[in-house]
């Protein structure tokens, strides 16, 4: 039982390169996310999927687009990178948008724009 | 804004001695949970408190939550190097039609031999 999975790992990008981060988990789990995670900031929400078809807005969504391909997979792109979005970014998963269920999270992607 | 601070940013203690740390959050919630990230890792769900709730224990970990002063506290007993890692809070918000997690910005805690 993997969990959550992202890939890559690490990555550097040049100014104005797009990358897509991949997320998958095999938990069935209805609800995924994704969150940037900069020093002193904590966890801030890009994009958010409620379930498979769906997907919404979160805190700092500029310059990030989604897609939840399946019920397993929420991908995250940058379209054009910028040296703002050096960060690492973690994808997580719920079982649903219930109040009481905690978030299971990947190992982050750490992601570096030159 | 984020919805949860934590106290202090950071905490240096000898093994063997209890960690506390808190969190103070803006908004009404149903709940308040507490997650640990070792350093290169996601985030790990340690325990969860009801709003309802004034105390809940899990093993070396007791939360408590002061509804009234919107503030939670994480205590670690007996502390272990293995418990070297960051700890946030995280509390449930209502974002459009769905509950998000929303974090706070952690307390590096570190555990000397």
């Amino acid at each position: 039982n993997a969990g959550v999975t992202q890939t890559p790992k690490f990555q550097v990008l040049k100014t104005g390169q797009s990358m897509t981060l991949q997320c998958a988990q095999d938990m069935n789990h209805n609800s995924m996310y994704w969150y940037r995670q900069d020093p002193g900031m904590g966890l801030r929400l890009i994009y958010y999927s409620a379930s498979e078809g769906t997907t919404d807005k979160g805190e700092v969504p500029n310059g990030y687009n989604v897609s939840r391909l399946n019920k397993r997979e929420f991908s995250l792109r940058l379209e054009s990178a910028a040296p703002s979005q050096t960060s690492v970014y973690f994808c997580a998963s719920r079982e649903g948008t219930g109040n009481n269920q905690p978030q299971h999270f990947g190992d982050g992607t750490r992601l570096s724009i030159l | 804004s984020q919805q949860g601070e934590e106290d202090p940013q950071a905490l240096s203690i000898q093994e063997g001695e209890n960690a506390t740390m808190n969190c103070s959050y803006k908004t009404s919630i149903n709940n308040l949970q507490w997650y640990r990230q070792n350093s290169g890792r996601g985030l790990v769900h340690l325990i969860l408190i009801r709003s309802n709730e004034r105390e809940k224990h899990s093993g070396r970990l007791r939360v408590t939550l002061d509804t009234s002063k919107k503030s939670s506290s994480l205590l670690i007993t007996a502390s272990r190097a293995a418990d070297t890692a960051s700890y946030f809070c995280a509390t449930v918000v209502w974002y459009s039609s769905a509950s998000k997690i929303i974090f706070g910005s952690g307390t590096r805690l570190s555990i000397r031999p």
